[in-house]
């Protein structure tokens, strides 16, 4: 039975460009939340979704951010017009009915 | 959200000794409080979870204790060997609707065990 998958595991973009960050939960999971880790820090809260429903963004930045957990396929976070504070890694974690929640490996966004 | 603070920030412990992590959590609606482990470059894994219906909870050489009155809850780890060293961080999380929650999370402990 396969983890939660996110990829891609490492990603660079320039400033001003658009990042897209894609999460798989586990089978038979359907709550996805992203947190963000940035170096030497705790984990934060962005957001939580269910099938094709946002159910808490309350960690979620007002501009620039915004998820979305389709009928069909991963969730996808994705953050337009990057500026470098965005450098951090973003981990994915997935649920059954809430509570256990398992995490993906992280992807690495690197902001030049 | 409100936060958990963990305790201490570094800790370093000998071969075979006891790891001790401390947190403590402000809001009462927190239900839910699990451990996570974390090694570099990696994704945190789920250690230990408890409820708060019960004060200890027991899992191979990892113990949680809750304290619900103090709002506090530690985890111990016994005979604490090389592999152990890694970030731990404590969390917690109330439920809602038909989920939980997105986790509050600690800012982490880095624990060394010297060989």
């Amino acid at each position: 039975n396969a983890g939660v998958m996110q990829n891609p595991r490492h990603l660079v973009r320039r400033r001003g460009q658009e990042a897209r960050l894609r999460c798989s939960p586990m089978k038979g999971h359907s709550h996805v939340y992203w947190y963000r880790q940035l170096p030497e820090e705790g984990l934060k809260f962005m957001v939580y979704l269910q099938k094709e429903n946002i159910i808490d963004e309350s960690g979620m930045p007002k501009e620039r951010f915004s998820a979305e957990f389709p009928k069909e396929g991963p969730s996808i976070l994705r953050i337009q017009q990057v500026v470098r504070g965005d450098s951090a890694a973003y981990f994915c974690a997935s649920s059954r009915l809430g509570d256990t929640q398992y995490f993906g490996p992280g992807t690495r966004l690197t902001v030049l | 959200q409100q936060q958990v603070k963990q305790s201490p920030q570094s800790l370093i412990v000998q071969k075979g000794g006891i790891s001790i992590i401390n947190c403590a959590y402000e809001n009462t609606a927190f239900d839910y409080f699990p451990w996570y482990q974390q090694f570099p470059g990696k994704g945190p894994a789920l250690l230990i979870a408890i409820r708060p219906d019960v004060s200890e909870k027991k899992e191979g050489r990892f113990t949680i204790s809750f304290n619900k009155s103090a709002k506090q809850f530690s985890l111990h780890i016994m005979d604490s060997q090389p592999g152990d060293s890694a970030t731990y961080f404590c969390a917690a999380s109330s439920r809602s609707g038909g989920g939980a929650d997105g986790l509050t999370f600690g800012k982490g402990t880095h624990l060394i065990i010297q060989p």
